[in-house]
């Protein structure tokens, strides 16, 4: 089955504990990005990858960092996590081989940061 | 990217026909609009998109203004499993960074 897997689903942790969030896509995709969903804001990019080792910032990179060493990864890591990065992250990709194709979405990772 | 403009909320009945509005007045014409939905608890989902054409799936159709200034995505039996936020996007053609700009969406809640 395509998918976008997010681990973990849920996480609780403390101001400055560094955090990895993972994202792994199995249909080979180029293009893979991170969302966070707050209240009042809607969904807003973080960061994003057109392939393997290209990556580059969103509208909302402060924080985070990300990597891309193969194509199917694409963590998302909280160096020194503070309070205001609590929310629900999203990973989404979508292929690069054709215009217009949809973007698969994780079921998210809701993160609190005490 | 154009702004679009979407009722709150809506409510329908089950097995019912559900026609969201989305209106997008400023669209230019490589702008493709894109329809995703957001169940509970759950990450953006892909319902239908177009350029110009009304356009079906399984899903879903999508209904296109002439002008271009506004859509519906249609429903056609409405099931519980429908109820969740649908966003209308518009995304240019093209372009390095497939960002999709999610507003607010319409919260679509379906009776038994």
């Amino acid at each position: 089955e395509a998918q976008v897997t997010q681990n973990p689903r849920y996480l609780i942790t403390v101001t400055g504990k560094k955090l990895t969030v993972t994202c792994s896509q199995n249909m080979n995709h180029e293009y893979m990005s991170w969302y966070r969903q707050d209240p009042g804001l809607g969904l807003r990019q973080i960061y994003y990858s057109m392939n393997v080792e290209v990556t580059d910032k969103g509208d909302v990179p402060e924080g985070y960092k990300v990597s891309r060493k193969e194509k199917r990864n694409f963590p998302l890591i909280l160096e020194s996590p503070s309070p205001n990065q609590t929310s629900l992250y999203f990973c989404a990709s979508r292929t690069d081989r054709a215009s217009n194709q949809p973007q698969h979405f994780g079921d998210g990772t809701r993160l609190s940061i005490l | 990217d154009a702004k679009t403009t979407q009722p709150n909320s809506m409510e329908s009945n089950e097995e019912e026909p559900v026609h969201l509005p989305c209106n997008h007045s400023t669209i230019s014409g490589t702008d493709y609009i894109h329809w995703y939905r957001q169940l509970p608890s759950q990450g953006p989902e892909y319902v239908i998109h177009g350029l110009t054409s009304n356009v079906n799936n399984r899903m879903a159709s999508l209904a296109i203004a002439e002008d271009r200034k506004s859509s519906t995505l249609i429903l056609h039996r409405a099931t519980l499993r429908d109820a969740a936020v649908y966003y209308c996007i518009l995304r240019k053609r093209g372009g390095s960074n497939y960002k999709l700009t999610f507003g607010k969406g319409t919260l679509l809640t379906v009776n038994p």
